[in-house]
């Protein structure tokens, strides 16, 4: 089965502080992705990456960056926390496969509250 | 129009009926349909993964494709009260991307 683990499940933060999300998987998957999810406004995309020190931008990057070094892992950074930044952020994984690739899997998420 | 519409529920249904849970779309180039299942405070957890237009059946779940009215329904047969989550569908084209549905919530009473 593919694991997708987060380091912390919840993280309690103050506003201007720098916050540090990891993510690593045991797939040797290719694709990785972070999400939001706040309620009434489904998952939005942070930022994704498909290689090893490659990101793009998704839909909402603005406040955020990330980091690969290693193929297993994926870190996103909040460079400077703010309140509207408390959310549920999810990690995603997924093989590049054949054609267009294979499904996403998600960790379990990190509950972060900025204060 | 949202490219995946998915009424958020909730659906309140008795133990052991069917339920039906179905998204719409818009996006004709989407070929590959998924559905995921999330419970409460955890990460959504892929239950179906379909390409194209048909049925698949995996134990009391079933996942229909309708290309031509772009309609997505996944099927719950003898519904448990361990079923009661949220239920996302996603889709995607060629991307690695899926576009997501903003989820049914799910309770089945015992």
């Amino acid at each position: 089965d593919v694991k997708v683990t987060q380091s912390s499940r919840y993280l309690v933060k103050r506003t201007g502080e720098k916050v540090f999300l990891e993510c690593v998987q045991d797939m040797d998957h290719e694709n990785m992705f972070w999400y939001r999810q706040d309620p009434g406004l489904g998952l939005r995309l942070i930022y994704f990456s498909y290689d090893v020190k490659m990101k793009e931008k998704g839909d909402i990057p603005e406040g955020y960056s990330v980091s690969r070094e290693k193929k297993e892992r994926f870190s996103l950074i909040l460079e400077s926390a703010s309140t509207n930044q408390t959310s549920m952020y999810l990690c995603a994984s997924s093989s590049k496969g054949q054609g267009a690739g294979q499904p996403q899997h998600f960790g379990d998420g990190t509950r972060l509250s900025i204060l | 129009q949202k490219e995946v519409e998915q009424d958020p529920g909730p659906l309140s249904v008795p133990e052991g009926a069917i339920v039906s849970l179905n998204c719409t779309y818009s996006n004709s180039a989407f070929q590959y349909f998924m559905w995921y299942r999330q419970y409460s405070r955890k990460g959504p957890e892929l239950l179906m993964y379909t390409y194209s237009s048909g049925n698949k059946e995996d134990g009391r779940f079933t996942a229909q494709v309708d290309k031509s009215s772009k309609y997505i329904s996944l099927f719950i047969r003898d519904s448990q009260p361990s079923d009661s989550a949220t239920y996302l569908c996603a889709m995607r084209g060629g991307s690695y991307i899926p576009t997501f549905g903003r989820g049914t919530s799910l309770i089945v009473h015992p």
